[in-house]
């Protein structure tokens, strides 16, 4: 079964720092996500990423953040300088298309960033 | 904004019994579908329903989508405390198809 792989499934990180996650989305998938969830809170959009450009971000997605396909495999999701508000798990997914039935996201294990 | 809210927020059942979820939405959708997340993990994807089928089944799943209402249930039959996780419904973004919006969930408890 493919799966999306996640790194780290735990950072943590003082206040002011960069992070950076990754991600490994299905080889055959072209559409990227990252959503973030805040404990105990509701999974939310941050940006979806298609063809190599954002096709889609939310009002979260500030200039604080940015995603890149470095290579053919990897999907990133920088935070330059990260809030004690930043802390919450993020989850990358990926899917095959948009249309109903290809827009099934798969997501990956998440990775926890802490913010101190 | 568009969003699916689930209800009940939380659930508590027997083994054995069966689990109903409802979620509502606010626009127009193609297709809505159902996920289930572990405590602390990522979101697997359950059953997806278009807006042009009534019912879909899948196991011990049943989903039912009323698109006059704008509202979907997610019931388990049966239900095991291996089922024990939060479920989310999760419709495509009005404005295209590029993005999910997710509810805030419903937290079921299978007691043994």
């Amino acid at each position: 079964e493919p799966e999306v792989t996640q790194t780290p499934s735990h950072q943590v990180t003082q206040m002011g720092q960069e992070v950076i996650l990754r991600c490994v989305p299905i080889s055959n998938h072209l559409y990227f996500y990252w959503y973030r969830q805040i404990l105990g809170q509701k999974v939310e959009f941050l940006v979806s990423f298609y063809n190599n450009e954002i096709s889609e971000k939310s009002e979260i997605f500030d200039d604080q953040f940015s995603v890149e396909r470095p290579d053919g495999s990897n999907f990133t999701l920088k935070i330059r300088s990260t809030k004690l508000e930043d802390s919450a798990m993020y989850f990358c997914a990926s899917s095959l298309g948009q249309t109903p039935g290809a827009n099934v996201l798969t997501f990956g294990a998440g990775s926890r960033l802490t913010v101190l | 904004s568009q969003q699916g809210e689930e209800d009940p927020q939380a659930l508590s059942i027997q083994e054995g019994e069966n689990a109903t979820m409802n979620c509502s939405y606010k626009t127009s959708i193609n297709n809505l579908q159902w996920y289930r997340q572990n405590s602390g993990r990522g979101l697997v994807h359950l059953i997806l329903i278009r807006s042009n089928e009534r019912e879909k089944h899948s196991g011990r799943l049943r989903v039912t989508l009323d698109t006059s209402k704008k509202s979907s249930s997610l019931l388990i039959t049966a239900s095991r405390a291996a089922d024990t996780a939060s479920y989310f419904c999760a419709t495509p973004f009005s404005g295209g198809y590029n993005k999910l919006i997710f509810g805030a969930g419903t937290r079921l408890a299978v007691h043994p």
